[in-house]
Formats: structure tokens, sequence, C-alpha cells
């Protein structure tokens, strides 16, 4: 079975410094890797996901997030916060769809980021 | 295009009783799926459907059941509360079956006394 570990809880940056967020996933194979963004009272908005190809993906807001198979790593990285990214920001992995497990999405426990000006 | 909207936003139960929960996706997705999120557990999934089939189901108890209409608008219900499931319930859609690509509603908090 697949799991993620979201090794900090929380994390406080001032705005304007640069952000890395890390994520670790354990699979057999090649996973299908995203990072989820939950404001307050909202649900999970998509900022990125991976599937194949270049390991470094491009999101929405200035997020990006590099994925490394030799280290089972999937870091969020955002080069400059802004006081709008305090918010909570799951890992999440998923299994291929020819494993039959559709979208069945195995969570980290999520790592809160205040942003301080 | 409207998002994933779910009702009710907010309810309070007591135990021992029941709760349905509603959720209709985006115009045009056919898979719904569900997820439980609480402090202690985090997000946890419950159920997937497609094509008004459940196609996969997590590790919860037979209390917890879900179905999809067949403009894929989906249900979940919970039948004899536990003061456990307290929790965000959260929906979300997607446009292509199994790529986790999930667009998910605000959720239903459910508080149960």
């Amino acid at each position: 079975a697949q799991s993620v570990t979201q090794p900090d809880i929380h994390i406080t940056v001032s705005e304007g410094a640069s952000l890395e967020l890390r994520c670790n996933y354990s699979y057999g194979a090649t996973p299908y890797l995203f990072w989820y963004v939950q404001s307050p009272g909202q649900g999970l908005q998509l900022l990125l996901k991976y599937f194949s190809g270049d390991t470094l993906v491009q999101g929405i807001k200035g997020f990006e997030a590099e994925f490394k198979r030799s280290q089972s790593s999937f870091n969020l990285r955002k080069p400059s916060v802004h006081w709008s990214d305090a918010a909570e920001y799951f890992c999440a992995v998923g299994t291929p769809i020819n494993t039959g497990t559709a979208s069945k999405l195995t969570f980290g426990t999520g790592t809160r980021l205040q942003v301080t000006l | 295009k409207a998002g994933v909207t779910q009702t009710p936003r907010y309810l309070i139960k007591t135990r021992g009783q029941q709760v349905t929960l509603s959720c209709s996706p985006i115009s045009g997705h056919r898979s719904v799926s569900w997820y439980q999120q609480t402090p202690g557990q985090g997000l946890q999934f419950l159920f997937e459907y497609f094509s008004e089939t459940q196609r996969n189901k997590g590790n919860f108890p037979g209390r917890f059941s879900g179905r999809q209409f067949s403009n894929s608008r989906s249900e979940m219900n919970v039948s004899t509360l536990e003061l456990g499931d307290s929790a965000l319930y959260l929906c979300a859609s997607s446009f292509l079956e199994g790529t986790g690509e999930l667009f998910f509603g605000e959720g239903s908090r459910l508080t149960v006394l």
C-alpha cells in the first residue's frame, strides 16, 4: 500500500522568502503525485500534479515541484511567498488507472504554512 | 462553470441518528469521490463512484454508504451516528476516471453530539 509523509507539521516563513515543503512517498512503482492546498473553511484545490515525463512540474500560483525517484520525494517550492499563500498544503499519491484503484488518493497529514509580514 | 456543490454545509446530529449528504459534481464530470477529514486521522478516502458504479471503497464500516445517480450527483449516508463521525466530509469530482485530478467542494461539516 502506498503512503505519504510530510515531516513538517507547521512552517513559518516571511513574506517574500522562498519556501520548500517536503513530501516523501512510498509506492512500488512510479505513482501519480499531487499537491493540494486548503484554505480555512474551504475544500482542497489542486496546485500541481506529476504523472510522468519532466520531473520538474509547474503549477498554479507560482508553485513548482520536483519528482526525485531516488529519494522518493516530491517537494513543493515557491521562490517568493505571498501572505495569501498561508494555508494547509497536502501532498498526495495516487496509483495509475490500470491498477484499478481509480481516484483513490492517499494524503499526507499536511503542512500548515504561516506567512509573517 | 459551477464548481462542486455540497449540501448541507453544516449540520448537527445526535448519536444514533443518520445523515445524508449530497454532492453535485462539476458539469460533465462523471467520477465522484468522498473523503472524510478529521484532525486526528487527516484525509481518508471513503469511496468513489463512476457512472453510477462504486469503483473503490475505503476502510470504513458498513454504516457509511453512498450512491450515484444517472446525472452524476452523489449522496453519502451515515447511519447510527457515533461521536467519532464528526468530521468534514469532502466530495470531489473528476472528468477522467482514475487520474487523481480532483476538484473538491467546500465540504459538509458534521457534528455529532
